[in-house]
């Protein structure tokens, strides 16, 4: 069990460029979560997949944000055309669901996002 | 909607007592409720998961509880030490298909050695 895997663990970019985030969960976990944290509150739901289908999405996700998980395993989050509100640390976590019976969520590191 | 509330924002502690975190959700239609330890900079590590038919859980120094007609719940920490300083978040959960966490802004806790 290598634990939730987040990369990169920060990044800097200019206002209107594109970012990409990457989270690997733990294998055997079939759910995966991303959250969304500023400083001193705590963090927010953004979107969560059961395998490869993405159930929910929140309001917080603009249209300038897509998230995918192919084939269940690892997934990415793309923000376009960032904006200097997108700074956060973007969490990611992951949880083995058993039909209505959901365990721990383990969190990843996070990427901390800096738009300039 | 649920909203979480934790209250003291901070708390500063002489190392070795025992402190009480505080938790309070406006939905008891809670299914289960998660407390979390989350480290400058860092991810969150989850401490304990009570469900919703439960009242406590319990690992080493750490016990939760969770009283859902009140639309609260407590972490108790015994005999404090400083590398228990962190912020504790906690965070109600939904169920089934609408699973997703909501968390409070935490607590940061300071045990001074």
């Amino acid at each position: 069990d290598t634990g939730v895997s987040q990369n990169p663990r920060h990044k800097i970019t200019k206002r209107g460029q594109n970012v990409t985030f990457r989270c690997d969960p733990i294998s055997e976990h079939n759910r995966l979560y991303w959250y969304r944290q500023t400083l001193g509150q705590g963090p927010e739901f953004l979107t969560y997949f059961q395998n490869e289908a993405q159930l929910e999405k929140s309001r917080l996700l603009s249209d300038r944000f897509s998230a995918e998980r192919p084939k269940g395993s690892f997934s990415t989050l793309e923000i376009q055309r960032t904006e200097q509100g997108d700074s956060a640390m973007y969490l990611c976590a992951s949880s083995l669901a058993v039909g209505t019976t959901n365990e721990k969520l383990f969190f990843g590191s996070g990427t901390q996002l800096s738009v300039l | 909607k649920q909203e979480v509330t934790q209250i003291p924002a901070a708390l500063s502690v002489p190392e070795g007592e025992n402190l009480v975190l505080n938790c309070s959700f406006t939905d008891s239609a809670i299914y289960n409720l998660q407390w979390f330890r989350q480290d400058p900079g860092k991810g969150l590590t989850s401490l304990l998961l009570i469900q919703s038919s439960q009242r406590e859980q319990t690992s080493g120094r750490l016990n939760a509880s969770l009283d859902k007609s009140s639309g609260r719940s407590t972490l108790y920490i015994a005999a404090s030490q400083p590398g228990d300083s962190a912020t504790y978040l906690c965070a109600g959960g939904g169920g089934g298909s609408n699973y997703k966490l909501t968390f409070g802004k935490g607590t940061l806790l300071t045990v001074n050695p």
